[in-house]
This record gives C-alpha cells, sequence and structure tokens, in this order.
C-alpha cells in the first residue's frame, strides 16, 4: 500500500450539485496529480500540483478545479456536477514534477445521479 | 489530446508461461514511459518505468521494451502468477506534468 489517502470512499451526489474530494500525499511529495476513471477506462488527467501551484492541466472544462495546500496535501472540487462526472477519481502524489515515480491512493468512487 | 493504446483488451495465459502485453502511443514526443497493475478496487500501482534513451529496461520478473520507431511498447512478465492477474496500463508523458494513459489489457492467470 502507498502512503497516499483519499477521502470520501464513495460519494454519491445529485446532477447540479458541487463536490469536494481530499487527497492526502505521501510524505515528503510536494505533488500532486489527479485523474479521472471512467469504467472499463485508463485513468484521465485532470490537473497537477506542485508546491501549492498548478502545473498542468488536461482537457477538463474549468468547474474542475483544485487546490494544493502547504502540507502538500490535495482538493479537487467540480462543480455542476453532469452524469457524465460518474468515475473513479484518483490522486496520485510524486517526490518532485517531473518524471517521477507516482503513488496512487485507493480512489474515490463518485456517482452523480 | 494523446492516444496511447493497447493492441489488446484481454489476454490469458497459464500460470507460469511468460505475458507480454503491448501497448501503441501517438506523442513522438513522448520521453517518459511507466507501466502499471491496477487491481480491482485500487489505484493503479507502478510497475516499471523508461525513457527515451533506452530500448530495454529489466525489473523483478519484468522487463519492458520501447521501439520509438514505430511508437510501440510491450510489458514482459516472466512465469506469470495467479497474483498477476490485474489491468495493466502503459502511461506516457512528453511534458512531465501531464501523463496519458492507455485503455488497460485485462490480465487473467489461469492456474
Amino acid at each position: 500500500e502507498t502512503g497516499v489517502t483519499q477521502s470520501p470512499t464513495h460519494l454519491i451526489k445529485t446532477r447540479g450539485q458541487q463536490v469536494t474530494l481530499r487527497c492526502s500525499s505521501q510524505s515528503g511529495h510536494n505533488t500532486v496529480s489527479w485523474y479521472q476513471q471512467a469504467l472499463g477506462q485508463g485513468p484521465q488527467f485532470i490537473f497537477q500540483y506542485y508546491r501549492e501551484e498548478e502545473n498542468g492541466r488536461g482537457n477538463f472544462p474549468p468547474r474542475f478545479s483544485g487546490l494544493q495546500f502547504p502540507n502538500y496535501s490535495s482538493e479537487l472540487n467540480v462543480n455542476a456536477l453532469e452524469l457524465d462526472d460518474s468515475a473513479l477519481y484518483l490522486c496520485a502524489s510524486s517526490l518532485d514534477r517531473g518524471r517521477d515515480e507516482q503513488y496512487f491512493g485507493p480512489g474515490t468512487r463518485l456517482t452523480v445521479t | 489530446g494523446e492516444s496511447v493504446g493497447l493492441h489488446l483488451p484481454t489476454l490469458s495465459v497459464q500460470e507460469g508461461d511468460n505475458s507480454i502485453i503491448n501497448c501503441a502511443y501517438s506523442n513522438s514526443a513522448s520521453d517518459y514511459f511507466i507501466w502499471y497493475k491496477q487491481e480491482s478496487g485500487k489505484g493503479p500501482q507502478f510497475i516499471i518505468d523508461i525513457r527515451s534513451n533506452m530500448d530495454k529496461r529489466q525489473g523483478q520478473r519484468v522487463t519492458v521494451l520501447l521501439n520509438k520507431t514505430v511508437k510501440h511498447l510491450s510489458l514482459q512478465i516472466a512465469a506469470t502468477q495467479p497474483g498477476d492477474s490485474a489491468v495493466y496500463f502503459c502511461a506516457e508523458t512528453p511534458t512531465g506534468n501531464q501523463f496519458y494513459f492507455g485503455t488497460g489489457t485485462s490480465l487473467t492467470v489461469i492456474p
């Protein structure tokens, strides 16, 4: 098991609502990346945070936003939830930005009804 | 967007045989590649990585081969064990801060 934790484990929301997902990175890691994994698909990169700044973003709309805190933990916020947002949301931490090994958490399963 | 795909969505092998999982990538600028294993209910787990200045890299029971000419990546698992049953993903990055995953190959090991 990695030292990356995510909360909550499961979440059910209604279309149009907002959700916040949380991630605690592995000790000593200053970079966190977020991914969306639809059922039967590979993870899709949402964005990466390095030392509290966004360091890269995938093809996701602005209603997907994030934060990284001084202790390098992170939040993913999704506004105006849509049915297609139902997925497993994964966070991964790495020692530094760049081509470093990423350690994934177990994910948060979000269901939008 | 990036396109990282796998040739076979499922693969079944006998316990003790070698497994080969293939992956094609589309971005010739990608210079770092990773193989992940994902078991049911868990996040992806790093297996092995390779940089574009290498053609081959070996780990414990696993070997990754990179063919930049045809933009192809493969993962070889020696003496496959039941515990190797999982979905395997390849991932690439041209920048180091955006990683692109393939669809995945489901490996089933038959005892």
